[in-house]
């Protein structure tokens, strides 16, 4: 069955420090990819995603991501840490010809100052 | 656009009550979603429609769950009768196509006592 991994649960970082997020899915049809964030009493909002093209895909607020076709993966990353950023964040995955999109688990994000 | 608008905002009810939830779509949108979030379980797809036109209610948990699309433009989901285990987040999403973006709205809490 297609699935989407998001190995940490939850991860802590110092303000202005790099972060990375981990995301890998299962392997299938040419995915589109995608990442969301869930700040405290909100819904998903969109951050970026991936279709096609260019593997490193730029969304909001200064983050990144990129697709590793070769890993399944879809790292998302941000050079420096902002507090506004403690938030949940969601990996998702659909595929050409399916229907719906496939939620990982979560990444709560905790900023420490 | 307003966005997805989703109403009520809370609910508290009684453990038998019936309760109602609803859904407004982003215009010209073709899919609609209903998810449910807890911390137990995360964020569970409950069911999806397509131009109106139920597509996948695997996710509804039991009989007691049911949802309805009458038209583009409103959607409800109901549980008759509630029970303290359906306290949750309630979110609806729509999007132009399946795999694409989906839009979510602020949410519905819902508990039951």
């Amino acid at each position: 069955a297609q699935s989407v991994t998001q190995p940490d649960i939850h991860i802590t970082v110092s303000e202005g420090a790099s972060l990375e997020l981990r995301c890998n899915y299962s392997y299938g049809a040419t995915p589109y990819l995608f990442w969301y964030v869930q700040s405290p009493g909100q819904g998903l909002q969109l951050l970026l995603k991936y279709f096609s093209g260019d593997t490193l895909v730029q969304g909001i607020k200064g983050f990144e991501a990129e697709f590793k076709r070769s890993q399944s993966s879809f790292n998302l990353r941000k050079p420096s840490v902002h507090w506004s950023d403690a938030a949940e964040y969601f990996c998702a995955v659909s595929y050409t010809g399916g229907f719906k999109t496939i939620f990982g688990a979560g990444t709560r994000l905790f900023v420490k100052a | 656009d307003a966005g997805v608008i989703q109403s009520p905002r809370h609910e508290v009810t009684e453990m038998g009550q019936e309760v109602t939830l609803r859904c407004k779509p982003i215009s010209g949108h073709d899919y609609l979603f209903w998810y449910r979030q807890t911390m137990m379980r995360g964020l569970e797809l409950l069911i999806y429609f397509n131009n109106n036109v139920p597509i996948d209610d695997s996710g509804m948990p039991e009989d007691r769950f049911s949802a309805k699309m009458p038209n583009a433009s409103f959607s409800t989901l109901k549980i008759q009768p509630s029970e303290p285990r359906d306290s949750a987040v309630y979110f609806c999403a729509s999007s132009l196509q399946g795999t694409d973006t989906q839009y979510f709205g602020p949410g519905t809490r819902l508990t039951v006592l």
